[in-house]
Order: C-alpha cells, then sequence, then structure tokens
C-alpha cells in the first residue's frame, strides 16, 4: 500500500519570502503521479501543482515549483514570493497511474501562515 | 460553468441515525469520488464510480454505500452513524477513468457532518 509523509504539521513565511513544504512518499510502483493541493479556510481543495513520475523536469506553475527526487521518494513544493492569499492547508497526494481507479492517498497536510 | 456541488452544506445527526449526502459533478465528468476527511488529517479515500458502475472502494465498513445516477450525479450513505464519522465528506469528479493520460479531479466544497 503506498503512504504519504508530511512531516511539517505547521509553517509560517513572511510575505514576498520563500517556503518549502516537504513530503515523503512510499511505494512500489515505477509510474505514478504526485499532486500538491491546497485548502484554503473555505474547505474547498484545489490542484496546486501535479509531477508525473515518468518525467525527469520538475513541474512548475508560476510561483509554485517541486523538487522531485524519485530515488529518494522525495516531492517537496517551494512557494516563491509568498502572498497571504496562499495561507491554507497544503496536502501532499500519490496516485497511481490511470487505467483503474483514481485513488489519490493524501498525506496529513502542513499548516501554511503567511504573515504580512 | 458551476464547479462541483455537495449537499448538504452542514448536518447534525445522532449515533444510530442513517445520512445521505449528494454531489452533482461537473458537466460532462462521468467520475465521481467520495472521501471522508476527519479533523486535523488529509482526506481518505471512500468509493470511486464511473459510469454508475464502482471503480474503486478504500477501507471503510460496509455501513459506507455508495450509487450513481444516470446522470452521473452521485449519493453517499453512512448507516448506523458513530461518534467517528464525524467529518468533512468531499465530493470530487473527472471526467473519468482514463486508459491513458490523466483526469484531474474537481473537489467540491464538502459535507461536514456532526454525530452527536
Amino acid at each position: 500500500a503506498q503512504t504519504v509523509t508530511q512531516s511539517q504539521p505547521e509553517m509560517s513565511v513572511q510575505e514576498a519570502e520563500t517556503v518549502t513544504l516537504s513530503c515523503t512518499y512510499d511505494t512500489s510502483e515505477n509510474n505514478y503521479y504526485l499532486f500538491w493541493y491546497k485548502q484554503p479556510p473555505s474547505r474547498q481543495m484545489i490542484l496546486v501543482i501535479r509531477q508525473e513520475a515518468y518525467k525527469q523536469q520538475n513541474a512548475t506553475e508560476n510561483r509554485f515549483s517541486v523538487n522531485f527526487q524519485k530515488a529518494a521518494k522525495s516531492f517537496s513544493l517551494k512557494i516563491s514570493d509568498s502572498q497571504l492569499g496562499d495561507t491554507a492547508m497544503y496536502f501532499c497526494a500519490f496516485m497511481k497511474p490511470p487505467g483503474g481507479s483514481e485513488k489519490l492517498v493524501f498525506g496529513k497536510g502542513t499548516k501554511l501562515t503567511v504573515n504580512p | 460553468d458551476a464547479g462541483v456541488t455537495q449537499s448538504p452544506t452542514h448536518l447534525i445527526k445522532t449515533r444510530g441515525q442513517h445520512v445521505t449526502l449528494r454531489c452533482s459533478p461537473i458537466s460532462g465528468h462521468k467520475s465521481v469520488s467520495w472521501y471522508q476527511q476527519v479533523l486535523g488529517q488529509g482526506p481518505q479515500f471512500i468509493f470511486q464510480y464511473y459510469e454508475k458502475e464502482e471503480r474503486g472502494r478504500g477501507n471503510f465498513p460496509d455501513r459506507f454505500s455508495a450509487r450513481q445516477f444516470p446522470n452521473y450525479s452521485s449519493e453517499l450513505n453512512v448507516n448506523a452513524l458513530l461518534l467517528g464519522d464525524s467529518a468533512l465528506y468531499l465530493c470530487a469528479s473527472s471526467l473519468g477513468v482514463g486508459t491513458s493520460g490523466y483526469n484531474e479531479q474537481f473537489f467540491g466544497p464538502g459535507t461536514r457532518l456532526t454525530v452527536l
């Protein structure tokens, strides 16, 4: 069974600075997807960024980028130029390749607070 | 276009009662997944339905059941409620189970269930 571990329950960062959230996972699969989701106090889960395991290039989406280390089974999220609206719970998630269930396996989350 | 909608927003039940939660996917989406998010934890996969058939089931007791209707909306039913069933129940929809490529899952705002 796949597991996802987020070792930082809470983090804080000053507005405009950079912060990195950590995630490790365990799987015997060779091909899979990894995700970072954001859940603001409004509760709506929003996809931040996605990484396919077969791609060596790290994914980027504007101010969000990942550091994907497949051998180490590590998948960290870097948020640059942090904004107040980035305050939220961030969840790392794993999914096996499509073709069967689209089950997402989530970590316990990291609560990020961006301070003015 | 409307996103994923869920009803009701909040619900209070007592132990032993039954509850039905509803989800309407994004127009054109044929897959619906259900997740349980206990306070302070990441979401846990309960079910996935695609084209009215169950495509995946998480590690939940038989008190939990679901179904998908011809219009692709879905219901999650929980019988004999326990205090531990108190949680945010999230619904996610996607285009469908992909045999190649990836279909993004879009989450609804959730139903907050409190069992007293």
